[in-house]
């Protein structure tokens, strides 16, 4: 899983599978949002999770959060070679407008 | 959907000279970031800004950055004098309010510091 000391993560995984990354936050926050980011470019948010939320669907896109452990996971299934990024958690503490990133889950999907 | 355009995408520039990258926010956005990713590391906040302020800035936001958005033109940031580690992916995005969770990111400026 991602988040605080741990070094960044790599998954690499065939076409189809499925796949679930974890990571764990430190502080307080309203919602809990997942990035891709692929080679060149900027991160694209994927699904946001609130407090309020324990689970949250978006397409192939499931995340679920628990408050109580301050973790997220975001699972992917049938997965495609297109799915090759890296993924990040985030954190908006409080809606203070400032994002605190996870270290990322770079994903190898192999056609 | 909405874009953040950046300009440029990449720049050289040698250590001690001034550099600054433009953002093209979301048309109707209100609130602007600049974040810092050095190669295989996190993304990490600089700053953010709101009606025409710095409204929160990082420990990574040195003495030498500085951010504007001139009537409405490009959300800049300027760093003068640069320096080797200033070398990162800066990334610009927006929001459309102030605890409004819907970002949008641009594509990044490359900087390298020689």
């Amino acid at each position: 899983s991602q988040w605080g000391e741990e070094n960044l993560q790599a998954l690499s995984i065939q076409e189809g599978e499925d796949v679930t990354m974890n990571c764990s936050y430190k502080t307080y926050t309203t919602v809990v949002q997942w990035y891709r980011q692929k080679s060149g470019k900027g991160p694209a948010q994927l699904i946001l999770i609130r407090s309020n939320e324990r689970e949250k669907r978006s397409g192939r896109l499931r995340a679920t959060l628990d408050t109580s452990s301050q973790s997220s996971s975001l699972s992917i299934t049938g997965t495609l070679a297109t799915d090759t990024a890296v993924y990040f958690c985030a954190t908006d503490a409080g809606g203070n407008n400032k994002l605190t990133f996870g270290q990322g889950t770079v994903l190898s999907v192999i056609p | 959907g909405p874009k953040v355009l950046q300009i440029p995408s990449h720049q050289i520039i040698d250590m001690g000279q001034m550099v600054t990258l433009n953002c093209d926010p979301v048309s109707n956005h209100l609130y602007f970031y600049w974040y810092k990713q050095i190669l295989g590391q996190q993304m990490e906040f600089l700053v953010n800004f709101y009606n025409g302020k710095v409204m929160e800035k990082s420990k990574l936001f040195k003495d030498q950055f500085s951010v504007e958005r001139p009537d409405g033109s490009y959300f800049t940031l300027k760093i003068q004098p640069t320096a080797l580690e200033d070398s990162a992916v800066y990334f610009c995005a927006s929001s459309p309010d102030r605890g409004n969770s819907d970002y949008t990111f641009g594509s990044g400026t490359r900087l390298l510091v020689i």
